[in-house]
């Protein structure tokens, strides 16, 4: 079956990095567009990030543009977002998700998220 | 503030049809298709309808899914306390806001 399971989250100061990870599993990884979504504390999800199958596709929210890089290894079934010059208000559950692409697109599956905390 | 507008709560009794709406613009809901995730306190979003109106495996009838012009509508009928939930639509946008655009959520309480 289809797992996603994202690791990497943890405290971390304003102005201060982190990397998250993604390990995909139950099916054909390379075949799928990826997204980040992210859900503040109370609040309601925002689409943050999405690469396409092969890497050259890729989007950003502007909330995040210059600040957070996406990228994927194919090899190793994994999706990952760097995350710079971190703010409070990037304080979320971050999750990984599957994309179906194509006019029907919609995130099919999700992982169990990770929490990242931007506090000083 | 969320680019697709939906109430923020709803409710009704167990039985009772129940509808939720979602509302966009010509760049998001009046050109591209709708999907709906409902998430549980504590565990992440699931998908519920898709493409409009779509229903993946697993998801009971009861639930039901459509879309008119910039405006779309999630339905439960039958309603049951396992239902309560919080329900969030989005689309693809083709302006800036997208790509992909996410209405505010809405918490479902069965009365």
């Amino acid at each position: 079956q289809v797992q996603l399971v994202e690791s990497g989250g943890g405290l971390v100061k304003p102005g201060g990095s982190l990397r998250l990870s993604c390990a995909a599993s139950g099916f054909s990884f390379s075949d799928y567009y990826m997204s980040w979504i992210r859900q503040a504390p109370g609040k309601g999800l925002e689409w943050v990030s999405y690469i396409g199958s092969g890497g050259a596709t890729i989007y950003y929210s502007d909330s995040v543009k210059g600040r957070f890089t996406i990228s994927r290894d194919n090899a190793k079934n994994s999706l990952y977002l760097q995350m710079n010059s971190l703010r409070g208000e990037d304080t979320a559950v971050y999750y990984c998700v599957r994309e179906v692409s194509g006019w029907n697109a919609h995130f099919d599956h999700w992982g169990q998220g990770t929490l990242v905390t931007v506090s000083s | 503030q969320s680019v697709l507008t939906q109430p923020p709560s709803a409710s009704g009794t167990p039985g009772q049809r129940v509808t939720i709406s979602c509302s966009g613009s010509t760049s998001n809901i009046g050109t591209n298709i709708v999907n709906w995730y409902q998430q549980f306190p504590g565990t992440a979003p699931k998908l519920l309808i898709y493409s409009n109106n779509q229903r993946p495996s697993g998801v009971p009838d009861r639930f039901s899914g459509s879309k008119s012009g910039t405006s779309a509508s999630l339905a439960i009928s039958g309603l049951q306390s396992e239902d309560e939930a919080d329900y969030y639509c989005a689309a693809w946008d083709d302006s800036l806001n997208g790509p992909w655009v996410f209405g505010g959520g809405t918490k479902l309480t069965v009365l």
